[in-house]
């Protein structure tokens, strides 16, 4: 089945700095990526998310890449504010086998200093 | 859309005594997935279901832990008896199976469960 390794699990940046998480996955036949965001005491939300074949998408201050031939996946985060502060998870999933089932990473703690 | 709800948002129970959580999918959703977060061990699929149909349960840790989907709108997770180490946020998420532009995990708030 799939794995999805998640780095870093902490990350610090000062406001205004760009913040990158990068995530690995194992299974080929993968083809959906999302990245959610979960703030503290809340439920995990989608961000942004990038199938595979397309090899990046941005979404103003937000931008994921995608290299399906060395299987791993990027989330970049531009201009950080404090309220970027979060926990953020990578998933991956491979349809024709498992449906709609994600397989989440463990998570990268972002925390930005103003 | 009201979005995913879960039921109830918070519960604390004694160690022995059954517990059952309750969640209602988006409307229109064939995929309903059952989620335990701790700190440990972050965020782990227990179950899910696609059109009311369990898919796969080998996320449920022990016999303990039952789930059930009787029609499109309703599932609940029981777990009985309870232990201080099932203590977690548990949470609902469901999806639909269509365009890609519509086949988004959405996620409930979340139940709260606390064991003592």
């Amino acid at each position: 089945g799939e794995n999805v390794e998640q780095h870093p699990s902490t990350l610090s940046v000062q406001e205004g700095d760009s913040a990158v998480i990068k995530c690995t996955y194992s299974d080929s036949a993968s083809n959906y990526f999302p990245w959610y965001k979960q703030e503290l005491g809340k439920r995990p939300q989608l961000i942004i998310d990038i199938r595979s074949n397309v090899g990046e998408k941005k979404d103003q201050r937000i931008a994921v890449t995608l290299n399906k031939t060395a299987k791993h996946f990027s989330l970049h985060i531009t201009e950080t504010q404090p309220e970027d502060s979060a926990v953020y998870f990578c998933a991956a999933r491979n349809a024709m086998e498992y449906g709609n089932k994600l397989v989440f990473g463990a998570g990268t703690i972002l925390r930005v200093k103003s | 859309d009201a979005g995913v709800i879960q039921s109830p948002r918070h519960e604390v129970t004694e160690m022995g005594q059954e517990v059952t959580l309750r969640c209602k999918p988006i409307s229109g959703h064939d995929y309903l997935f059952w989620y335990r977060q701790t700190m440990m061990r972050g965020l782990e699929l227990l179950i899910y279901f696609n059109n009311n149909v369990p898919i796969d349960d080998s996320g449920m840790p022990e016999d303990r832990f039952s789930a059930k989907m009787p029609n499109a709108s309703f599932s609940t997770l029981k777990i009985q008896p309870s232990e201080p180490r099932d203590s977690a946020v548990y949470f609902c998420a469901s999806s639909f199976t269509g365009f890609e532009t519509t086949d988004t995990q959405y996620f409930g708030p979340g139940t709260r469960l606390t064991v003592l």
